[in-house]
């Protein structure tokens, strides 16, 4: 597509559901990265895909939060036993190979009540 | 002490006026620098990049880097209220992963 698109765009839950979020990068893009932006924060990063393996998830805060992009392309991100601390707005972003530049989609609004 | 820091702001401008946004950063090696916009609900979209110091200009905006005080920032002439937005500085880690960090991000108004 011409854009990274995400959805949900917005998703309200109970503390302690189970909540999935999607990523669809620019098509041919092979890196893909999730960020979480809480408010009033710059984004903050969580997981990086190159391919279908995760090359570096040193930012997933605890194992609760998993990502999967099982044919390198579209990614979900996976969130169990959702808690307040959770709600903020998830971010995607895809480059193409060797390239350092990103370009994210709007993100995904989560709010745990 | 973060690696990135930026003042939130508000800043509050007239239409016109020249405003200038900073950051400053911890890590010597850090090579590569980078402005974000984002309007609200929407994503970071990137403005400018630069590598290593020196200035880089587009239009109406120039990205600045000033390594020996570890200080970047983005200068915007003759602002117009669609340049009203959060502006995120952002700095690529070193390895060629692409990954960021972002400062906190300065929100900026620009009243017409």
């Amino acid at each position: 597509g011409a854009g990274v698109s995400q959805t949900p765009s917005n998703k309200v839950t109970e503390k302690g559901k189970y909540v999935e979020l999607r990523c669809d990068p620019i098509s041919g893009h092979t890196a893909l990265y999730w960020y979480r932006q809480s408010l009033g924060q710059g984004p903050e990063f969580l997981i990086y895909f190159q391919g279908t393996g995760a090359a570096d998830d040193s930012g997933l805060p605890n194992d609760r939060f998993f990502a999967v992009r099982p044919e390198g392309s579209v990614s979900t991100l996976k969130i169990q036993r959702t808690e307040r601390g959770d709600s903020a707005v998830y971010l995607c972003a895809s480059s193409a190979a060797g390239a350092n530049v990103l370009t994210f989609g709007a993100g995904s609004r989560l709010t745990v009540l | 002490q973060k690696e990135v820091e930026q003042d939130p702001g508000p800043l509050s401008v007239p239409e016109g006026a020249i405003v200038s946004l900073n950051c400053t950063y911890s890590n010597s090696a850090f090579q590569y620098f980078m402005w974000y916009r984002q309007y609200s609900r929407k994503g970071p979209e990137l403005l400018m990049y630069t590598y290593s110091s020196g200035n880089k200009e587009d239009g109406r905006f120039t990205a600045q880097v000033d390594k020996s005080s570890k200080y970047i920032s983005l200068f915007i002439r003759d602002s117009q209220p669609s340049d009203s937005a959060t502006y995120l500085c952002a700095i690529l880690l070193p390895g060629n992963t692409g990954k960021l960090i972002f400062g906190q991000g300065t929100t900026l108004q620009v009243k017409p």
